[in-house]
C-alpha cells in the first residue's frame, strides 16, 4: 500500500498567484512529515517539516504546510508564487510505528509558475 | 562542510558489468540511504544504514550490495548491471530523527 499520495502530476499557477501542492498519506499514528523541492538536475533540498506541535509549519522560501491529521494530508502552500519557484516537489513521511527509519516519497509534482 | 558528495556524477555500463557508486558525508550523520530516481515513480529506497556496520533493505533492494565500514562512507555496489537499473542515483544522509541531506545524484545508464 503507498504510504503518500501526491495526486496531481503537475500543477499550474500565475506568477502572484497563491499555490497549493497537495499530499495525503496513508501511515497510521503521528508520521513525520516532510516537503523537498528538486530543480532540474539537482538533489532534493528540505524545505519544511512537521514532527509534532502547531499543524501550520512555515520553512523555506516563503512555503509553509499545513497538517491535518482528521484529512491525512500535509498540503504545501505559498501565499504569492514565484516563477522561480517552478521545480518538481516530493512529500515524505517517515513511519513512527511500523519502521521509523524508512523515508516514503510521493512520486512528485511538477509546479510550473507563469510570468 | 562538504555536505554529502557522490561520485561519478554520469556512468555508462554494459550489461553484465558491475561497479560501485561512491557516496560519502562530512556532517558526522548516523543515518545514510541510497533512492534510485525514475521518471513518475518518485524516489524509490534501495538500502539504507543506521550506522557503521548496520544495514537493512530498502524497497527495491534486488540487485544491488551496501556496506557501512565508516560512519562517512556508505557506496552502492551493482553485482551485474540490467538495464532495468538505468535511473539517476541519490545518496541521503541525517540524523535519526531529523530530515536528509541529499547529494547531487549519479546518472546511471546501463546499455
Amino acid at each position: 500500500a503507498q504510504s503518500v499520495a501526491q495526486p496531481e502530476d503537475q500543477v499550474n499557477v500565475a506568477e502572484g498567484n497563491p499555490l497549493t501542492v497537495k499530499c495525503t498519506y496513508s501511515v497510521s499514528g503521528n508520521p513525520y512529515l516532510f516537503w523537498y523541492v528538486q530543480y532540474p538536475n539537482r538533489g532534493l533540498q528540505f524545505l519544511l517539516k512537521y514532527i509534532t506541535g502547531d499543524n501550520l509549519v512555515k520553512g523555506s522560501y516563503g512555503f509553509e504546510a499545513e497538517f491535518n491529521k482528521s484529512q491525512t494530508s500535509f498540503h504545501l502552500k505559498k501565499p504569492s508564487a514565484l516563477v522561480s519557484d517552478s521545480a518538481l516537489y516530493f512529500c515524505a513521511v517517515r513511519d513512527r510505528r511500523r519502521n521509523f527509519n524508512k523515508f516514503y516519497f510521493g512520486s512528485g509534482t511538477k509546479l510550473n509558475v507563469k510570468p | 562542510n562538504a555536505g554529502v558528495t557522490q561520485t561519478p556524477k554520469f556512468q555508462v555500463l554494459k550489461t553484465g558489468q558491475s561497479m560501485t557508486l561512491q557516496c560519502a558525508q562530512d556532517m558526522n550523520h548516523e543515518y545514510m540511504s541510497w533512492y534510485r530516481q525514475d521518471p513518475g515513480m518518485g524516489l524509490r529506497l534501495i538500502h539504507y544504514s543506521v550506522g557503521a556496520g548496520i544495514t537493512d533493505q530498502g524497497e527495491v533492494p534486488n540487485g544491488y550490495n551496501v556496506s557501512r565500514s565508516t560512519t562517512e562512507d556508505f557506496p552502492l555496489r551493482l553485482l551485474s548491471a540490467a538495464p532495468s537499473q538505468t535511473s539517476v542515483y541519490f545518496c541521503a544522509s541525517g540524523r535519526a530523527t531529523d530530515t536528509q541531506y541529499f547529494g547531487p545524484g549519479t546518472r546511471l545508464t546501463v546499455l
